[in-house]
């Protein structure tokens, strides 16, 4: 199994700034996720962060609004640019381990952003 | 493309009642089958796969789920829930012939259990 961590745990932002957003994972890991759940809402995922590599995106979320970092393998960031209300959600982090045809993935508790 | 539906937002059920969780899939790939249970702003928790091999699977807490290919569905079973059982419930699928590991969720079910 993995034990992921992220900071902040929840956070208040103002419009037009930025946060970053941390995840610590306890093992090294090949993939790494992150995904956007917007209140009442499933989880979509954002992007995809192998380290060394840059990430890749899905359908409508930018490079220039979610820049990934992916230094090494235990640890990715996912900023939050140029905020608006409208990224008020739930951001979650997520690892698959590298045995076997397929592993389970392990998700982060989350970071709760509430942007006025 | 992958896409996952669960046919009720809400379920609510009496405590030591059965319950069904609906989860219907398309997708033009084999796919990988999981549900995944989130408690009150708690993370994600698998609560069980279903990769290959019998298409009954058990999980976690008593949940069983049974995959039906010909009906592309993955309904999440228990005989008899608890009070503690009240979470949301996710679907989810991911690519098996691809090697497309991201998860594709469905909207998701909210369980409510009351004594």
């Amino acid at each position: 199994s993995a034990v992921i961590s992220q900071k902040p745990s929840r956070d208040i932002c103002q419009r037009g700034t930025s946060l970053t957003i941390q995840c610590q994972v306890d093992s090294q890991v090949t993939m790494m996720f992150w995904y956007r759940q917007q209140p009442g809402q499933s989880l979509t995922l954002i992007a995809t962060a192998n380290q060394g590599s840059e990430a890749t995106y899905e359908s409508g979320f930018v490079i220039d609004k979610f820049p990934i970092s992916r230094p090494n393998l235990t640890f990715s960031t996912l900023t939050v640019s140029n905020m608006s209300p409208e990224d008020s959600s739930i951001y979650l982090c997520s690892v698959e381990g590298d045995r076997g045809p397929y592993n389970e993935q392990f998700f982060g508790p989350g970071t709760r952003l509430t942007v006025l | 493309a992958q896409s996952v539906t669960q046919l009720d937002s809400q379920v609510p059920v009496f405590e030591e009642a059965p319950v069904e969780l609906r989860c219907n899939y398309s997708s033009s790939v084999s796919v990988y089958l999981f549900w995944y249970v989130q408690y009150p702003n708690q993370g994600l928790q698998l609560l069980l796969k279903y990769l290959s091999g019998s298409t009954l699977v058990k999980g976690i807490n008593g949940f069983e789920a049974e995959f039906n290919k010909s009906q592309t569905s993955f309904h999440l079973r228990k005989p008899s829930v608890h009070i503690s059982d009240t979470a949301e419930y996710f679907c989810a699928v991911s690519d098996r012939v691809t090697g497309r590991r991201a998860l594709t969720f469905g909207s998701g079910t909210r369980l409510q259990v009351q004594p």
